[in-house]
């Protein structure tokens, strides 16, 4: 089986700081890993993923990811928070097979100015 | 090129009524999976369905059913509605047979129950 715990429930940035949101996750595989993003009354949008390619993973906004076996961590950064990306983020970890999502609690981002 | 669709967008039930949510997976994908998320949660895996069956199944119970048509879309259906059913239902589809991991989701059903 597999799971992912999302250290934070809120995070708290100011506008043009750095974010950083924190996931450790088990697995009895290597696992693939995700980062969603959920705005307010909207659906779940992929800002990245992991399959085994390089452990620095890239991502739309801005946003980047490592991957770290060793600690069994994917973090989530970026450079500098913008107003927009105030939202839920989740970290999601797959299924052998990738039948199946299995999904952090969430964590809260609050950007202000 | 349209995403996943899903309708209806909000819908309010009675206690002990039924319901069915349908979702229209993107151009090109296959498999179809929905979640359920609850206020102030991540969502949960309900079930998973290609070639027009149930393929995998998370800890939901019977009352919770689906069906995948020939055209991929899906339905889900909740017999006997409890008032914890309210959620977001979340449909999430990727093509099966090709190395693109990532699932793409609707913006959800808001189910109320009352």
């Amino acid at each position: 089986a597999q799971s992912v715990t999302q250290l934070d429930s809120h995070v708290s940035v100011s506008e043009g700081t750095p974010v950083l949101l924190r996931c450790n996750y088990s697995s009895s595989y290597s696992p693939s890993l995700f980062w969603y993003v959920q705005h307010p009354n909207k659906g779940l949008q992929l800002l990245l993923k992991y399959t085994s390619a390089a452990t620095l993973v890239k991502g739309i906004n801005g946003f980047e990811a490592e991957f770290k076996k060793s600690e069994t961590s994917f973090h989530l950064t970026k450079p500098s928070a913008h107003m927009s990306d105030a939202a839920e983020y989740f970290c999601v970890v797959t299924s052998r097979g990738y039948s199946t999502l299995t999904f952090g609690k969430g964590t809260m981002l609050l950007v202000s100015p | 090129d349209a995403g996943v669709t899903q309708s209806p967008t909000h819908l309010i039930k009675t206690r002990g009524q039924q319901v069915t949510l349908r979702c229209s997976p993107k151009s090109g994908h296959d498999t179809v999976s929905w979640y359920q998320q609850a206020l102030g949660q991540g969502p949960q895996f309900i079930f998973q369905y290609y070639e027009e069956e149930e393929r995998q199944r998370g800890n939901f119970p019977d009352r919770f059913s689906g069906h995948q048509f020939p055209n991929y879309s899906s339905e889900l259906n909740v017999n006997a509605l409890l008032l914890g059913d309210s959620a977001l239902y979340l449909c999430a589809s990727r093509p099966r047979r090709r190395g693109d991991y990532g699932y793409t989701f609707g913006s959800g059903t808001r189910l109320t129950v009352v």
